[in-house]
């Protein structure tokens, strides 16, 4: 399997302070996605990027959120103010054939957020 | 709203016993993903079935997909204690390739 990884796998921080999470998707990939899964509930769709553009988003992506690849490789979501509501798992995923998005979706390690 | 539901919920058997897992949907899809996610890890996958296709094997997995009653089922053949997990569902749609998961079901396997 594909392998995407993401950093920190563990991130703890202040309600009100911004995080930024960061995925290393497949390479040459053009189709990226943020998921949550906060705990014990099933994992929700936030975002999905294609070729350095927003293509989607849910309801859970509000302006505190924001997404982008900075350097061509790593892909990054931010949150600019966290809430205690924002604690859960954060998953990227990448599909397995980065030009075309309707297929198997590899998923990161995950970054566990704690907000305090 | 596109949704998946999985049942049962929690779904416990012995080693060697096989493992059924349903999973329902609303809308139409292009393909359903089937996961597998240990206690607070990551998401592995495990299958994708497309909606043109009715069965699917991996090993000792069977993946059946009944588009006529958007349903889904996965079958964990010869279960192992490693089969211990949370194993989910997942559905794409005609216009989205976000993925809609369902909640899950948690298989115990005792050795």
């Amino acid at each position: 399997e594909p392998e995407v990884t993401q950093t920190p796998s563990h991130q703890v921080t202040q309600m009100g302070q911004e995080v930024i999470l960061r995925c290393v998707p497949i390479s040459n990939h053009l189709y990226f996605y943020w998921y949550r899964q906060i705990l014990g509930q099933k994992v929700e769709f936030l975002v999905s990027f294609y070729n350095n553009e927003i293509s989607e988003k849910s309801e859970i992506f509000d302006d505190q959120f924001s997404v982008e690849r900075p350097d061509g490789s790593n892909f990054t979501l931010k949150i600019r103010s966290t809430k205690l509501e924002d604690s859960a798992m954060y998953f990227c995923a990448s599909p397995s054939l980065g030009h075309f998005s309707y297929n198997e979706q590899f998923f990161g390690p995950g970054t566990r957020l704690t907000v305090l | 709203s596109q949704q998946g539901e999985e049942d049962p919920q929690a779904l416990s058997i012995q080693e060697g016993e096989n493992a059924t897992m349903n999973c329902s949907y609303k809308t139409s899809i292009n393909n359903l993903q089937w996961y597998r996610q240990n206690s607070g890890r990551g998401l592995v996958h495990l299958i994708l079935i497309r909606s043109n296709e009715r069965e699917k094997h991996s090993g000792r997995l069977r993946v059946t997909l009944d588009t006529s009653k958007k349903s889904s089922s996965l079958l964990i053949t010869a279960s192992r204690a490693a089969d211990t997990a949370s194993y989910f569902c997942a559905t794409d749609g005609r216009n989205t390739d976000k993925l809609i998961f369902g909640t899950g079901t948690r298989l115990q396997v005792f050795p």
